[in-house]
């Protein structure tokens, strides 16, 4: 049981250039979220989901994109990198009831 | 909307000993969810202990228990003898009830366990 699958770990990108981040979960959760996290910061929700073809807005989500075709993947696309990006993201899952959130291990951005 | 304060940005504890982290929240909701997460240096968010507000009874988890006082909107977390393994990001969050059950999370605490 993998839980929360990210890729990649760490990426390095240049002003202006593109990139998606991966997140794949095998545990059937229709729930699935993107945060960031600044340094000596919480975590801020950019992108949510509630099941496959709904997705919404969260706190932070200029400059992101995402989309739900499968219950398993929740990718998020960074469209012309700005530094302001430069950032951790972590993608987490859950089912309903009062059980907390399943996280990945996280991506380090930095934005160039 | 939900807001979630953590008051102590660093704390340092003896080995063995006891400390106490304290977190406040502000909502109208009555149906809601606390948590507190740690963060290693590892990065990986770990769930510590949560809380249903609906429930009186404190939660405990092994050395990890919570002071939640609903009227009061505070939620603090007690960690009992310390272990150098402890010394991590603490976050408490909050999460409404239903409909998309959005996290939202406070700016952390860093706790440090000295020998």
């Amino acid at each position: 049981n993998a839980g929360v699958t990210q890729t990649p770990k760490f990426r390095i990108l240049k002003i202006g250039q593109s990139m998606t981040l991966q997140c794949t979960q095998d545990m059937n959760h229709n729930y699935m979220y993107w945060y960031r996290q600044d340094p000596g910061m919480g975590l801020k929700l950019i992108y949510y989901s509630v099941g496959a073809g709904i997705t919404d807005k969260g706190e932070v989500p200029n400059g992101y994109n995402v989309s739900r075709s499968t219950t398993e993947d929740f990718p998020l696309r960074l469209e012309l990198a700005a530094p302001s990006q430069t950032s951790v993201y972590f993608c987490a899952s859950r089912d309903t009831g009062p059980g907390g959130y399943t996280f990945g291990s996280g991506t380090r951005l930095t934005v160039v | 909307a939900q807001t979630v304060t953590q008051s102590q940005p660093e704390m340092s504890v003896q080995e063995a000993e006891t400390v106490t982290l304290s977190c406040t929240y502000d909502t109208s909701e009555s149906n809601y969810y606390l948590f507190w997460y740690k963060q290693p240096p590892s990065r990986q968010m770990i769930l510590v202990i949560r809380q249903e507000a609906y429930k009186q009874q404190n939660a405990t988890e092994n050395r990890f228990s919570v002071n939640f006082q609903k009227a009061a909107k505070s939620f603090s977390l007690k960690i009992s003898d310390s272990q150098l393994g402890d010394t991590a990001m603490y976050f408490c969050a909050f999460m409404k009830q239903g409909g998309s059950e959005k996290l939202v999370f406070g700016k952390g605490t860093k706790l440090t366990v000295n020998p």
